[in-house]
């Protein structure tokens, strides 16, 4: 059971570069959610889908566009990257009936110079 | 001001403390709370969820206090492994997610 499963674990960027962040969970989890955490802070909410063909958007959504493909996956789009972008983004999701626990993908590093 | 904000710490404590965070959230329509802990900028782990019953395991207490909005994280007994960033995380009735930006713990021999 592999939980939630993010790629690529590193990516390295130019500026004006366009790249997709991928997500998947097994868990049949109906919620998903993007985040980014820059040193010294928490996780900052880009976007989250609480359902299969639902998308909203968090704290940070500007810069970002996402799609949830199927109830398994939740991509995150990067369409012109810019330095500000630089973070860690982690992808989670939360089991449905009542619970709320999210569960968290390891994390993507990204630089973009 | 933030959603969520948490105690800015660090804490530096020596082992064998006792040690109290606090959470404080803006949202009343918030339904659910959560510790997590996170070590390096790893993922983040679930610590515990947080009741207004309370909650507790181990040498980790979890409270909610819905009147004052705040959720607070007592560690009793500090051991060196649990040095770590501690983050509080509220969960909207709508589904939104919100974290504080998380307190240091650092317990030294």
């Amino acid at each position: 059971n592999a939980g939630v499963t993010q790629t690529p674990k590193f990516q390295v960027l130019k500026t004006g570069q366009s790249m997709t962040l991928q997500c998947a969970q097994d868990m049949n989890h109906n919620s998903m959610y993007w985040y980014r955490q820059d040193p010294g802070m928490g996780l900052r909410l880009i976007y989250y889908s609480a359902s299969e063909g639902t998308t909203d958007k968090g704290e940070v959504p500007n810069g970002y566009n996402v799609s949830r493909l199927n109830k398994r996956e939740f991509s995150l789009r990067l369409e012109s990257a810019a330095p500000s972008q630089t973070s860690v983004y982690f992808c989670a999701s939360m089991s449905s009936g009542g619970t709320d626990i999210q569960y968290f993908g390891a994390g993507t590093r990204l630089s973009v110079l | 001001r933030k959603e969520v904000e948490q105690d800015p710490g660090p804490f530096n404590v020596p082992e064998g403390a006792t040690v109290a965070f606090n959470c404080t959230y803006s949202n009343s329509a918030s339904q659910s709370f959560f510790w997590y802990r996170q070590d390096c900028r790893k993922e983040p782990k679930l610590l515990m969820s947080v009741y207004s019953s309370g909650n507790e395991d181990g040498r980790f207490t979890a409270q909610l206090n819905r009147a004052s909005q705040y959720i607070s994280l007592l560690i009793r007994d500090s051991k060196l492994s649990d040095s770590a960033t501690y983050l509080c995380v509220v969960i909207s009735n709508a589904g939104k997610s919100t974290f504080g930006d998380g307190t240091t713990l650092t317990v030294k021999p």
